[in-house]
This record gives structure tokens, sequence and C-alpha cells, in this order.
């Protein structure tokens, strides 16, 4: 079955900034979006393909070429400190899949 | 405000059968096409499965761990969502989520979660 990678965890300090990425073969054919995901809560979606959603801030941003997309937060902020998963399609882009999930610790 | 509002969660044993709701407001759940996506403990997401809306068939399709053995159907007069899953496993225990999916794209709404529990 198809699989998207993600790196288990990734961290920085207060002010750095995070890459987090996403690769998969069927990348370049499939739109990614990101969500973000608190302990106890739903997850968020912030980053649908090149669109950030209203209300999300602008040092998150979202990039992709080829197999890998990569999700950038700038000026790291304890609140930002959560489960991140990107989400895209098999290559038939009928099946959704998700990444294991990164985990986002601000030192 | 749009608002998903899962329900019936609980503890099963092995084998056995549960009904999750999910009533929807704030959104025109008829036009809707909607997924159920779980979070198994200690795990990332998982996406269980879709219906899509009756004037585009309202089929669904399923997950590879599910198939066969969960259903997802909806009541518009109700704008309520149901999953029945059948012959549980130890592995489908999680936490699952009600969502909007816009059309084999994203998943733009999400409930709170209803956590169900398989285990002897």
């Amino acid at each position: 079955s198809y699989e998207l990678t993600q790196p288990p965890s990734v961290s920085g300090s207060p002010g750095q900034t995070a890459r987090i990425t996403c690769s998969g073969d069927a990348l370049p054919k499939q739109l990614v979006y990101w969500y973000q995901k608190k302990p106890g809560q739903a997850p968020v979606v912030i980053y649908k393909d090149t669109e950030r959603p209203s209300g999300i801030p602008e040092r998150i941003s979202a990039s992709s070429s080829g197999t890998t997309a990569t999700l950038t937060i700038s000026e790291l902020q304890a609140e930002d400190e959560a489960d991140y998963y990107c989400q895209s399609a098999d290559s038939s882009g009928l099946y959704p899949v998700f990444g294991g999930g990164t985990k986002l610790t601000v030192l | 405000e749009v608002q998903l509002v899962e329900s019936g969660g609980g503890l099963v044993k092995p084998g056995g059968s549960l009904r999750l709701s999910c009533t929807v407001s704030g959104l025109t759940f008829r036009h809707a096409w909607m997924s159920w996506v779980r979070q198994v403990p200690g795990k990332g997401l998982e996406w269980v499965g879709r219906i899509r809306s009756k004037t585009e068939g309202g089929t669904s399709d399923y997950g590879t761990p599910v198939k066969g053995r969960f259903t997802i159907s909806r009541d518009d007069s109700k704008s309520t969502l149901y999953l029945e899953m059948n012959s549980l496993k130890s592995e489908d225990t999680g936490v699952y989520y009600c969502t909007r999916e816009d059309g084999y794209d994203y998943f733009e709404y999400w409930g709170q979660g209803s956590l169900v529990t398989v285990s002897s």
C-alpha cells in the first residue's frame, strides 16, 4: 500500500525555524495538505496545497518539489508544539493517505 | 459555525460490533462528502472510509484494514453520519473522527472524536 514518510520528530528553540518533510512517490501528481494536531484535540488543516487558510499565521509555509513536500514553521513559539501530519492521495487519487506524523518539540 | 458531534463509542469485545454516529450542523449535510478518520493509540491518523453525497451516487469507499467489516451510511433527513463496525479487532482500538471531506482532497471540518476500545 502507498505510504507517506515523515520524520518521527523535529525540534527547535523559540525563534528558530523548523522544517518537516513528507515523502511519497505520488506527490508529483497529487496535492499535499498539512494538519496540526494537539493532544485531546481534533486535527486542524494548516495548509491546503499552496494555500494557507485564514487564521493560520504567515510564519507557517509549505512547498513541494518532486517526491518531497516541506512544511516550514518560522519564529518558533511554544504554542507550535504539536504533531504535524501530511496528507495526500495514492496514485489513483481516490484514496487519502496520511503520513506517520512528526512530533515538533519547542525546546 | 460548523459542528460535528460523534457518539456511540465505548468498550467492546473482540469479534463484537459497534455503531458510531456523527450529527452535523452548520453546513448543508446532504451535499457533503463525509469521511471517518481514526487515530490508533501511539500511532498516526488513518483514513477509514468515505460516503459521497446522494447527488453524486451516495457510494462508499473503504481503507484496506476495514474493508468488508465496516459500513458507512448517512441519513440526510437527520444530518447524521454512521459507522457500523463489525468483527472488531484489538487493532481497531482508537479515536474515531467524523470529518467533512472536500471531495477527494482534504478534510476541512472535524468532530472531537469518539473513543472505541476493543478488548476482552
